[in-house]
């Protein structure tokens, strides 16, 4: 079975520094990979994706992943935090067949003014 | 184009009773998912249906159960509710595997 692990499950950045949110994946072959952002209340939204294309991925919101095979990473980050960016973060991986998505445990991001 | 609905917002219940949460996929979509998120233990798959059958379910009791209807909504029903039940349950659909669009979710409190 797959597994995504989720490093860190609090993060704290103050507003306007880097964010660097960690994934990795096990698989036996390359996954679709994928973020998701869910806020208080809400459910998720997801911010970008990686289906065997360009590895690095661009989302929404100015966050930006890159799939590294040799590292079986999946690492979010965005250059400049912003206060709206306080969230939980999912990282998720789905095998071809769409069977099932396995979802890290999640990071909560916390933006300090 | 509408969003992944799930009804109700909020749902209370008692120990031992039943509750059954509905989901409406995006248009177009065959494929529902069936989420439990609780509190500390992130994601954790429940269910999936796709065109009407259950393709493949988690690592759940029989108590948790559910259905697709022939317009591709779902609904879930858990029985015999216990306290640890209580969580966020969310409803993703999808057009084709490699993407899942969630809804809100419904907050399901035991006491």
């Amino acid at each position: 079975a797959q597994s995504v692990t989720q490093l860190g499950s609090h993060v704290s950045v103050s507003e306007g520094a880097l964010v660097l949110l960690r994934c990795n994946y096990s698989s036996s072959v390359p996954p679709y990979l994928f973020w998701y952002v869910q806020y208080p209340n809400q459910g998720l939204q997801l911010l970008l994706k990686y289906t065997s294309a360009a590895t690095l991925v661009k989302g929404i919101n100015g966050f930006e992943a890159e799939f590294k095979k040799s590292e079986t990473s999946f690492h979010l980050t965005k250059p400049s935090a912003h206060m709206s960016d306080a969230a939980e973060y999912f990282c998720a991986v789905s095998d071809l067949a769409g069977n099932q998505f396995y979802f890290g445990t999640g990071t909560s991001l916390t933006v300090i003014p | 184009e509408a969003g992944v609905t799930q009804s109700p917002t909020h749902l209370i219940k008692t120990r031992g009773q039943q509750a059954t949460l509905r989901c409406s996929p995006i248009s177009g979509h065959t494929s529902v998912y069936w989420y439990q998120q609780a509190l500390g233990l992130g994601l954790q798959f429940l269910l999936w249906y796709d065109e009407g059958e259950e393709r493949n379910r988690g690592n759940f009791p029989p108590r948790f159960s559910g259905r697709q209807f022939p317009n591709y909504s779902s609904e879930l029903n858990v029985n015999a509710l216990e306290l640890e039940d209580s969580a966020l349950y969310l409803c993703a659909s999808s057009p084709d595997y490699n993407e899942q669009f969630f809804g809100p979710g419904t907050r399901l409190t035991v006491l």
